[in-house]
């Protein structure tokens, strides 16, 4: 079975500063690879994904993560984030043909002015 | 293209009442996941449902808790006798053709349970 650990429940920030979101997960077959995000009292939103290729990838307002096999860590990074970047961010896997996806407990990211 | 909608946003009932938490997939979507949400965890996964058929219910609890997706109309999840413990987010997610790579999530039914 496969498993998420998020290491850090709270990760608190200053504006414009670089931050990063630990994720490892655990899978004894390939894996697909998200970051989900969720604002205050709203659903969950893709962020990004790794389903195969380039170990690096980005999102569309700064994100990136990259697929470390060999660590099994699929770790966040903003290089500045913004007060709007206030969030849980929750870490997810899927095995590759699965119907359902193994959150972590997701980390809350708190951006101070 | 409307996304996932779920209904109500937010639903308190008490003890030993029902809960119904429907949950409109996207246009074109004949997949639909439920998840839920308990306070200060992550998601965990309840149910697969593709049109009429229940396909992964691994993630149910097996008393009190069943799902249909019918042929028309949105899903429901159905709670019976609720009880403090289901008080959670439910979210239910839809797709296309299957699987996760592609899988869109609604904003959540917050469920309280007095």
């Amino acid at each position: 079975a496969q498993s998420v650990t998020q290491l850090d429940s709270q990760v608190p920030v200053f504006e414009e500063a670089p931050v990063e979101l630990r994720c490892n997960y655990s899978s004894s077959v390939s894996v697909y690879l998200f970051w989900y995000v969720q604002y205050p009292n709203q659903g969950l939103q893709l962020l990004l994904k790794y389903l195969s290729g380039s170990t690096l990838v980005e999102s569309i307002n700064g994100f990136e993560a990259e697929f470390n096999k060999s660590q099994t860590s699929f770790h966040l990074r903003k290089p500045s984030v913004h007060i709007s970047d206030t969030a849980e961010y929750f870490c997810a896997v899927s095995v590759q043909g699965a119907q359902k996806l193994v959150f972590g407990q997701g980390t809350r990211l708190t951006i101070n002015p | 293209n409307a996304g996932v909608m779920q209904n109500p946003r937010h639903l308190v009932r008490r003890r030993g009442q029902e809960a119904r938490l429907r949950c409109s997939p996207m246009k074109g979507h004949s997949h639909v996941y439920w998840y839920r949400q308990l306070p200060e965890e992550g998601l965990k996964f309840m149910v697969y449902l593709q049109k009429e058929n229940i396909i992964d219910e691994s993630g149910m609890p097996k008393e009190r808790f069943s799902a249909e997706f019918p042929k028309e109309g949105p899903s429901i999840l159905r709670i019976q006798q609720v009880v403090r413990g289901d008080s959670a987010a439910y979210f239910c997610a839809s797709s296309q053709t299957g699987g996760t790579t592609e899988a869109f999530f609604g904003q959540g039914t917050r469920l309280t349970v007095v």
